[in-house]
């Protein structure tokens, strides 16, 4: 299974471009990277989802390179209310489901 | 709308009981999970269950009992064995072997030992 590494915590004010890299060294040739936004006290909720290239949706981009042993989460102009834990996932949702690995995330603490 | 149920909210449990924890979807999802997640930590697998009647131990299993005797139903019971069971309980669903799509997670249970 891929392990990744992402950073405890991060600071930034509202209005500005977030990026959450999150390294997976070792990720697979059919693993997905995911990421999930968890507020407090709230189940994770789905963010974003890519294989390589460029993802975008109306909440966030993700950037992947060529070699796919990271990932960067990019949320543009965060507002308070994307104070949150992100979680950074790397799985082969064809094959064992059940070894998603959650680990402590990154904080991320926007500030007035 | 579609998604999960998780009940009770808040749960609160006395030495040596065992209690329930009621996971509800209405998603058609296949597959089904429960993790626990301590404050400050990540989440951690407890059981999971790919098909009715079939579920397999997570990570810390040790102390829990599961069942999926429907599809949209996977209720967790803590037993009087599981010696620390005060976290926030979460379960959550998904389709098994389409990549687009991620994991939908209930609101969470959050049990006591009183």
């Amino acid at each position: 299974l891929a392990k990744t590494t992402q950073p405890i915590s991060m600071d930034s004010y509202e209005g500005q471009e977030v990026n959450i890299t999150c390294s997976h060294n070792n990720i697979a040739t059919n693993d997905y990277i995911t990421w999930y936004q968890q507020f407090p006290s709230q189940g994770p909720r789905f963010i974003i989802q890519g294989y390589k290239t460029k993802v975008t949706n109306e909440v966030a981009s993700l950037f992947i390179p060529a070699d796919r042993k990271s990932s960067t989460l990019s949320l543009p102009r965060v507002s308070l209310s994307d104070t949150a834990v992100y979680y950074c996932l790397v799985a082969d949702y064809g094959g064992s489901q059940g070894n998603l690995i959650f680990g402590k995330g990154t904080k991320l603490s926007v500030k007035p | 709308d579609g998604g999960i149920t998780q009940s009770p909210k808040y749960l609160f449990r006395k030495e040596g009981q065992n209690v329930t924890l009621s996971c509800e979807q209405n998603l058609n999802h296949d597959a089904m999970y429960w993790y626990r997640q301590d404050p400050g930590q990540g989440l951690r697998l407890i059981y999971y269950s790919q098909i009715v009647n079939d579920f397999q131990k997570g990570d810390i299993a040790e102390g829990y009992s599961v069942s999926r005797e429907k599809k949209e139903s996977f209720p967790l019971t803590v037993t009087s064995a599981q010696k620390n069971p005060t976290a926030f309980y979460l379960c959550a669903s998904s389709i098994v072997g389409r990549p687009n799509y991620g994991y939908t997670f209930g609101s969470g249970t959050r049990l006591t030992v009183v």
